[in-house]
C-alpha cells in the first residue's frame, strides 16, 4: 500500500524559500507515475502547484513557474518542493499526491503539512 | 486555463435525503478520441486530505459507497449522494485533469440539517 508523508519547516519568513519533502513508502518512485504538490490556503480551495514524472520531467502551474522547483531524490524515495520568494499568500496546507499518468486524477495523498509565512 | 465552478457553495440536507452538487467547466473536458471525461470528485473531511470518490466523471473509486454517483459530460457534471449519511459531512471538490494546470472547483460544503 502506497503512502505519502510530507515534511518540512512549519514557519518560513517572507522572501525566503519554502522547502518541503514528500517521502513515499510502498512504491519506488523511480518505477513510474507522476508525483505532485497541491496546496490549500486557509479558507480557500485546492490549488495544484506542479508535478514531476519519474523520469524527472516537470509540469508547473504557469502563475507559479518562476518560483517553483519540484525534483526527485530516488535514492531516498522522496520528491521535493522548493518555492522561492514566499509571501503571506503562500501560507497554506501543502499536500503531496500521486497520479498514475499526467492526465489522471490523484489517487493517493499525503496527510498534509501546514506552512505559515510570517516574520 | 480551465475554470471549474461549483454550485452551490454550501448545502444543508436532512439525513436520508438526496444531495446534489453541480460542477461546470469553462471548456470541455471530454476527450473525443477515447470518449472519456477527465473529471474527478473528491471528498475532504475536516482535518483530512482529499479522497477521490469518482473519476472519469462517473466511475466510483474502489471502496466508495454506492450512494455516491457521478454524471454528466462535456462541461456539466453532477455528484449525487442518494441518501445522506452523517459521515458524508465534508467539503466536496470537482477537478479537471484534461490539461495542465489541473484546476479544482471552489468546493461545496455539505452539512446535515
Amino acid at each position: 500500500q502506497v503512502q505519502l508523508q510530507e515534511s518540512g519547516p512549519g514557519l518560513v519568513k517572507p522572501s525566503e524559500t519554502l522547502s518541503l519533502t514528500c517521502t513515499v513508502s510502498g512504491y519506488s518512485i523511480s518505477s513510474g507515475y507522476y508525483w505532485g504538490w497541491i496546496r490549500e490556503p486557509p479558507g480557500k480551495g485546492l490549488e495544484w502547484i506542479g508535478s514531476v514524472h519519474h523520469s524527472g520531467s516537470t509540469y508547473y502551474k504557469p502563475s507559479l513557474r518562476s518560483r517553483v522547483t519540484i525534483s526527485l531524490d530516488t535514492s531516498k524515495n522522496q520528491f521535493s518542493l522548493n518555492l522561492s520568494s514566499v509571501t503571506v499568500a503562500d501560507t497554506a496546507v501543502y499536500y503531496c499526491a500521486r497520479s498514475v499518468d499526467l492526465y489522471y486524477y490523484m489517487d493517493v495523498w499525503g496527510k498534509g503539512t501546514t506552512v505559515i509565512v510570517s516574520s | 486555463d480551465i475554470v471549474m465552478t461549483q454550485s452551490p457553495d454550501s448545502l444543508v440536507v436532512s439525513l436520508g435525503e438526496r444531495a446534489t452538487i453541480n460542477c461546470k467547466s469553462s471548456q470541455t473536458v471530454l476527450y473525443s478520441s477515447n470518449n472519456k471525461n477527465y473529471l474527478a470528485w473528491y471528498q475532504q473531511k475536516a482535518g483530512q486530505p482529499p479522497k477521490v470518490l469518482i473519476y472519469w466523471a462517473s466511475t466510483r473509486e474502489s471502496g466508495v459507497p454506492d450512494r455516491f454517483s457521478g454524471s454528466g459530460s462535456g462541461t456539466d457534471f453532477t455528484l449525487t449522494i442518494s441518501s445522506l449519511q452523517a459521515e458524508d459531512v465534508a467539503v466536496y471538490y470537482c477537478q479537471q485533469y484534461y490539461e495542465t494546470p489541473y484546476s479544482f472547483g471552489q468546493g461545496t460544503k455539505l452539512e446535515i440539517k
